[in-house]
This record gives structure tokens, C-alpha cells and sequence, in this order.
């Protein structure tokens, strides 16, 4: 039962353009979200989050979207580098969680120079 | 460096074989937990500890493996009799809890291949 789902496996998109990944999550009980960026042979590293009771959170080019009703986030990046390009994971906590993550299966962003 | 440190990056192991991994946490980070992560999917839950307790278990986590956290500092994970199907990424994360939302810090984890 995947709880967390990013659709798109990959995504190409032109340096300077923006990029616009996705996620679903089934779980109620999820009110804390997650971006991580993976670069290969490397661990996770946290990107930007978004509480529950807020529904858009903004850091520099990164942006997360959170509607909660339809059960759906969105990370924008702009404008997009090639530095970006990675494997992007979103990942919820839920209630009471202790922090526990549950990760989607990602989705490999590729800048075109 | 006072990021999550894993050792070893990289096991090459037989079938049957033992295999330990440790974890070094971010010092003042009182949680700690194990993800594992195989070719193409995301990091999936194992186990964490808050300080040297441990709270939680995955049903993936057969007894064949076994993790420890003596003390509350670095942690160990454990692999008995290992199997084809254990070759992943064995990631590890920590956070300081403050009873609200916390993000995890993750290491650069453990490829284990089992032959």
C-alpha cells in the first residue's frame, strides 16, 4: 500500500524554466511534509517542509504547495539550474508519528543546459 | 564534519554471511533511525530509537536483524545470515526531538550487496 505517491518518474525540464513535481498521499493522518533531493551514492538531504495548517511554505527558488483537501503537494523550483538536477523524494509524517517518515518513490528531475 | 556518518559506504558479502553497519548520529540529536532503500524505490522505514531506547520495529525488519544504540550515541545494525534480497542502501537519519515537527538529517548510508 503505497501511502505516498509521486507519479512521474522523471521529469526533464530547461535551465532557467520551472520545474513542478508532484505528490499524492492517501494517509488522513499525514500533516507534516517533506522534499529531499538524492544525488547518487549519496543520502537524502532535506530541502524545504510544509506544516498541515499552512498550505504554501517558500525558500529562496523552492516553493511547496499543499492542498489538503485533494490530498496533494507540489514542489516548484525557479528558475531551475542544472545543480538541480537529482531524484527528488517527497515524504509525510502523520500524528503523533515521532517523526517517522514515509517516502514516495521519487521522481528524477533533469536540467537541460 | 558534524553531519550523520555511516561506515562502512560499501559491503560486499556472501549469502550466510554476518554483516554489521554502524551510525554515528549528529551529536546532540536524540533520534535515531534506520531506513533501507532498494533500486527504485523511496527509503523505507526499519527502526528508530529515541535516545538508547528503541520504539519502533517494521514488520520488515525480520529477526535477522537486530540494532542497537548503547549509551544513546551511535547505533548498530545488524544482519544475520543474509540473504540475496537484503542487497540495498541502508540508510541512516537522526533528529532532535521538541515534540514537533523535526526533519530528519540523513547520512550517506551503506551499499550492501549480497553475492
Amino acid at each position: 500500500d503505497q501511502q505516498v505517491k509521486q507519479n512521474s518518474p522523471s521529469l526533464s525540464v530547461q535551465e532557467g524554466r520551472i520545474s513542478i513535481l508532484n505528490c499524492d498521499y492517501t494517509n488522513s493522518m499525514f500533516d507534516y511534509f517533506l522534499w529531499y533531493k538524492k544525488y547518487p551514492a549519496e543520502g537524502p538531504t532535506f530541502l524545504i517542509s510544509i506544516s498541515s495548517i499552512k498550505d504554501k511554505n517558500e525558500d529562496g527558488r523552492f516553493t511547496v504547495f499543499l492542498n489538503k483537501s485533494a490530498k496533494h503537494l507540489s514542489l516548484h523550483i525557479v528558475p531551475s539550474q542544472p545543480g538541480d538536477s537529482a531524484v527528488y523524494f517527497c515524504a509525510a509524517s502523520a500524528v503523533g508519528g515521532n517523526e517517522k517518515l514515509t517516502f514516495g518513490t521519487g521522481t528524477r528531475l533533469t536540467i537541460i543546459p | 564534519d558534524t553531519g550523520v556518518s555511516q561506515d562502512p559506504r560499501h559491503k560486499i558479502t556472501k549469502r550466510g554471511q554476518n554483516v554489521t553497519f554502524r551510525c554515528d548520529p549528529i551529536s546532540e540529536h536524540n533520534r535515531l533511525y534506520w531506513y533501507r532503500q532498494t533500486l527504485g524505490q523511496g527509503p523505507e522505514f526499519l527502526t528508530y530509537f529515541q535516545n538508547e531506547a528503541q520504539l519502533e520495529k517494521s514488520r520488515l525488519l525480520s529477526d535477522r536483524f537486530s540494532a542497537e544504540r548503547p549509551k544513546g550515541s551511535f547505533s548498530t545494525l545488524e544482519i544475520q545470515r543474509t540473504e540475496q534480497g537484503d542487497s540495498a542502501m541502508y540508510l541512516c537519519a537522526s533528529s532532535y526531538s521538541q515534540g514537533g515537527d523535526e526533519k530528519l538529517f540523513f547520512g550517506s548510508g551503506t551499499q550492501l550487496s549480497v553475492l
